[in-house]
């Protein structure tokens, strides 16, 4: 199985920060991973596919880079409605599999 | 817009089978090539996928539920279920059905499966 670690996991920010989360893949994945979001007591809501790709009515704040191994999920100006955690998920190989997650907080 | 929604036994004493259903509306189970997974989450814990099933009933299964899991379609009814064989504590969690090939772009809202005796 392809495990996913992320980093950090947790985070504090200051509304307008840029906030960084990086996340390895133990194999490569080439560019099949996601990002989601997951605020308590709600399903995870994708953000970003295919590493890079902004689904459908996300706000161009968050973005997402890489492939192969290594990959970043970034938010260019945090908003106080994007406190949340975060995991990133594989889907080159089954199973699929999610990082264990970022847990961002405001500062 | 596709809506997913889990239903089931909120409670399951252990040793028994966890079973689950989440019937899909806004759009036909058996459109687009889609596959419908599971994911589970325990308390304060990250993602685990379960498994998968397509319209036509192939499934993946995630290796380490793999003997104790079934995942079964009914595309006339817009569902798809879940069974989980001799539960134990460590099954609680919230269980989630999702839509997608990779990427999951649509999900139910949760149902909250506790195994206690």
């Amino acid at each position: 199985d392809i495990q996913m670690t992320q980093s950090p996991s947790s985070l504090s920010a200051s509304v307008g920060d840029r906030v960084t989360i990086t996340c390895q893949a133990s194999q490569d994945i080439s560019n099949f991973l996601n990002w989601y979001q997951q605020k308590p007591g709600k399903a995870p809501k994708l953000l970003i596919y295919d590493a890079s790709d902004l689904e459908t009515g996300v706000p161009s704040r968050f973005s997402g880079s890489g492939s192969g191994t290594d990959f970043t999920f970034t938010i260019s100006s945090l908003q106080p409605e994007d406190i949340a955690t975060y995991y990133c998920q594989q889907y080159d190989h089954l199973p699929y599999s999610f990082g264990q997650g970022t847990k961002l907080e405001i500062k | 817009q596709v809506q997913l929604q889990e239903s089931g036994p909120g409670l399951v004493k252990p040793s028994q089978t966890l079973s689950l259903t989440c019937t899909v509306s806004g759009g036909s189970i058996s459109s687009g090539g889609y596959y419908w997974s599971w994911i589970r989450q325990p308390a304060g814990k990250g993602l685990e996928w379960i498994g998968r099933i397509n319209p036509s009933g192939s499934t993946n299964y995630n290796p380490s539920l793999k003997s104790r899991v079934t995942i079964s379609v009914d595309t006339s009814k817009n569902q798809f279920s879940l069974k989980l064989t001799s539960v134990t504590a460590a099954d609680t969690a919230v269980y989630y059905c999702a839509r997608g090939v990779g990427l999951l772009d649509y999900w139910g809202q949760g149902i909250l499966v506790t195994v206690s005796s």
